[in-house]
């Protein structure tokens, strides 16, 4: 079937470096994606967007690529910072549903 | 602050009982989703209310319901609870437009006994 997965289930990094987290794709119609932030005891909370016609957008120190080639989408995070760790979601948002793959728990060392 | 509230945040229920949980959309928002996380996965679609009407679900059985206010709140109801059923429960608020961004409230933590 068709699935959002992601590649890596932990990433640790060191405060000040850059992070990348990798989400794979498997619809090729898939037309909207998102990356979404989850602290504990809370709800996703949205970081950025990216549609289908655009291979890349900026947003504050994050950046997100989609490569439709290999459907694979990532996201950046630059001089990553203690509040950045959480477990981050990309999402497939399609018009009755939208799909979450299991998510990536990033932990920054200080 | 999405401005999506969810109620109660916490709740426990014994096996078999029913739960009702609430959602209360973002201002100008129509459209009302809702998913389920088990601990250490992610969210799971159960099903998705534009208008009042369920337009969209997920692999959930019949005993997962929902219904949508014309104020744009919703209610997830879960009959016959089961023990697999405890999980964080979170609603999702949009527009109806699939290439705009959905805002989740802070879930409701259900723990079913």
């Amino acid at each position: 079937g068709e699935s959002v997965g992601l590649h890596l289930p932990t990433l640790s990094v060191q405060e000040g470096d850059n992070s990348i987290i990798n989400c794979a794709y498997s619809n090729s119609a898939s037309d909207y994606f998102i990356w979404y932030k989850q602290e504990s005891g809370k709800g996703p909370q949205f970081i950025i967007d990216i549609r289908s016609n655009m291979d890349k957008r900026q947003g504050q120190r994050v950046t997100v690529l989609l490569n439709k080639t290999v459907k694979h989408l990532s996201l950046q995070i630059a001089a990553t910072q203690p509040g950045d760790s959480a477990v981050y979601f990309c999402a497939e948002r399609n018009p009755n549903d939208m799909r979450f793959g299991a998510g990536t728990r990033l932990t920054v060392k200080p | 602050e999405t401005g999506v509230t969810q109620s109660p945040t916490h709740l426990i229920k014994t096996r078999g009982q029913q739960v009702t949980l609430r959602c209360s959309s973002q201002s100008g928002h129509n459209t009302v989703s809702w998913y389920q996380q088990a601990l250490g996965q992610g969210p799971q679609f159960i099903f998705q209310y534009y208008r009042e009407e369920e337009n969209g679900r997920g692999n959930f059985p019949p005993r997962f319901s929902g219904l949508q206010f014309p104020n744009y709140s919703s209610e997830l109801n879960v009959n016959a609870l089961e023990l697999d059923d405890s999980a964080l429960y979170l609603c999702a608020s949009s527009l109806p437009n699939m290439n705009t961004e959905a805002f989740f409230g802070q879930g409701t933590r259900l723990t079913v006994v």
